[in-house]
């Protein structure tokens, strides 16, 4: 069972708009820690997407975007291609575990 | 362009010691304001932080580990370490190192990541 709660899988036909949610409680994200999101495509590791809440780093689409309000973050992906199909992952801190925390991914899939 | 690259033993007996070295490049372990992390996945229980250090300085690791793991780093070499002692097979993951940026340490984020490298804890 992971800190932060993220939905098994979302879908989209192409060009559609999906949103992640990332559920965290008043240790971590309620607490005003950042939420970051990482895209992973299976076989390969990790790459940051979102960081600190809302920041794109360079070379990221525009159609990647990220949210933040109380307990909750959210990633919105606009425009799906086929390429966007992979494993999407929120990540925060939580001060009472003294760790930095993953959500369990949310695995998307473009119909 | 800042990359990294774990190596290390791909089988571990159990209760032996698990130990992976990142080497990295294009860049310096010694550089300020950046921490070094190791991560492992697996599928069951996900993304788990384990380790982070900076350079010269502190180090901490999670402590769902209860001591077992041990970050450090070698400058002359740009890499860094993990050992995990007393491993079971709960401990079988694919293992990556990253680096760890942002202004407030809780704050941070990962990137880059290595590729990873899978340990399997078997006899």
């Amino acid at each position: 069972q992971s800190v932060l709660t993220q939905p098994p899988s979302v879908s989209g036909a192409p060009g559609q708009r999906v949103i992640i949610s990332c559920t965290g409680s008043s240790t971590n994200i309620g607490a005003g820690y950042d939420v970051h999101w990482y895209q992973q495509i299976p076989g390969t590791a990790p790459k940051v997407l979102i960081f600190g809440n809302t920041n794109r780093p360079s070379g990221v689409p525009d159609r990647f975007s990220g949210s933040k309000s109380g307990t909750s973050a959210s990633l919105a992906i606009t425009g799906l291609q086929a390429e966007d199909e992979a494993d999407y992952y929120c990540q925060s801190y939580d001060s009472s575990l003294s760790v930095w925390v993953f959500g369990g991914g949310t695995r998307l899939t473009v119909l | 362009q800042l990359q990294l690259q774990e190596s290390g033993s791909g089988l571990v007996k159990p209760s032996q010691t698990l130990s992976l070295t990142c080497a990295v490049s294009g860049g310096s372990i010694s550089s300020g304001g950046y921490s070094w992390s190791w991560i492992r996945q697996t599928p069951g229980k996900g993304l788990e932080w384990l380790a982070y250090f900076y350079h010269g300085g502190s180090t901490y690791s999670n402590p769902s580990l209860k001591s077992r793991v041990t970050i450090s780093e070698d400058t002359s070499k740009n890499q860094f370490s993990l050992r995990l002692t007393s491993v079971t097979a709960a401990d079988t993951a694919v293992y990556y190192c990253a680096r760890a940026g942002g202004n407030v340490t809780s704050n941070n984020w990962f990137d880059p990541w290595g590729q990873g490298t899978l340990v399997t804890v078997s006899s």
